[in-house]
């Protein structure tokens, strides 16, 4: 039973237009929530992350919103950028430290 | 050095051969994680050491899954026996764990891509 999903494999967007993935989660007991990119070959690197006493993150071009209720988060990145084109994984943490990611969702911005 | 460090980046391992893949953390990092990516999925936990304990075992798929960290630094996932399954990338990542646990980032290597032939 997956935890934490990514309903969405792949996501293609224009240059200047905004990007928006999503991310849902069963587990009421996640407090943090993160998310990463990665490009091929390369480990995933952090992003941006939200606590769960607040419902909306925002650093630079990125913004996460997390709607508790719904277990429910997403990303958008306005505007989206052709190097923004990487995996984007969406994780949760417990207290107890580790992390449940996601499946990944592919973006691709085109010039 | 400046990142977590992964080697080899790339085995290729015979069915029933033992792997060892070795994680240096960044510098003064006490938590240490290993992760299991299959292709096409996100990183699957393995374990978790604070230093040199190893709190969390939970996720290690089978008893031919070992890692230790004698030292608090540098830490060893072996697996004994490997089989088909077994492919997959494996990551390290570091946290400096300021003591609110769960609200740091991760900081990953590159992985090492094991395929078990």
């Amino acid at each position: 039973d997956q935890q934490v999903k990514q309903n969405s494999p792949s996501l293609s967007v224009q240059e200047g237009r905004i990007s928006i993935l999503n991310c849902d989660y069963t587990n009421s007991m996640f407090d943090y929530f993160l998310w990463y990119k990665k490009y091929p070959a390369e480990g995933p690197t952090f992003l941006i992350s939200i606590s769960s006493i607040k419902d909306k993150n925002e650093d630079g071009r990125f913004t996460v919103f997390l709607n508790k209720s719904a277990k429910h988060l997403s990303l958008h990145i306005v505007p989206s950028q052709p190097g923004d084109s990487a995996v984007y994984f969406c994780a949760a943490n417990t207290n107890a430290g580790k992390s449940t990611f996601g499946d990944g969702t592919t973006l691709t911005v085109k010039p | 050095g400046a990142g977590v460090s992964q080697s080899p980046r790339y085995k290729v391992a015979k069915r029933g051969q033992d792997v060892a893949l070795r994680c240096d953390p960044i510098s003064g990092h006490v938590s240490l994680f290993w992760y299991q990516q299959a292709l096409g999925q996100g990183p699957e936990f393995l374990t978790y050491f604070q230093n040199e304990a190893q709190l969390d075992k939970s996720g290690l798929p089978s008893d031919r899954f070992f890692a230790e960290r004698p030292e608090g630094s540098v830490s060893t996932l072996k697996i004994q026996r490997t089989q088909q399954e077994d492919s997959a990338v494996y990551l390290c990542a570091s946290n400096l764990d300021t003591g609110a646990l769960g609200t740091g980032e991760l900081f990953f290597g590159e992985g090492s891509r094991l395929t078990v032939l």
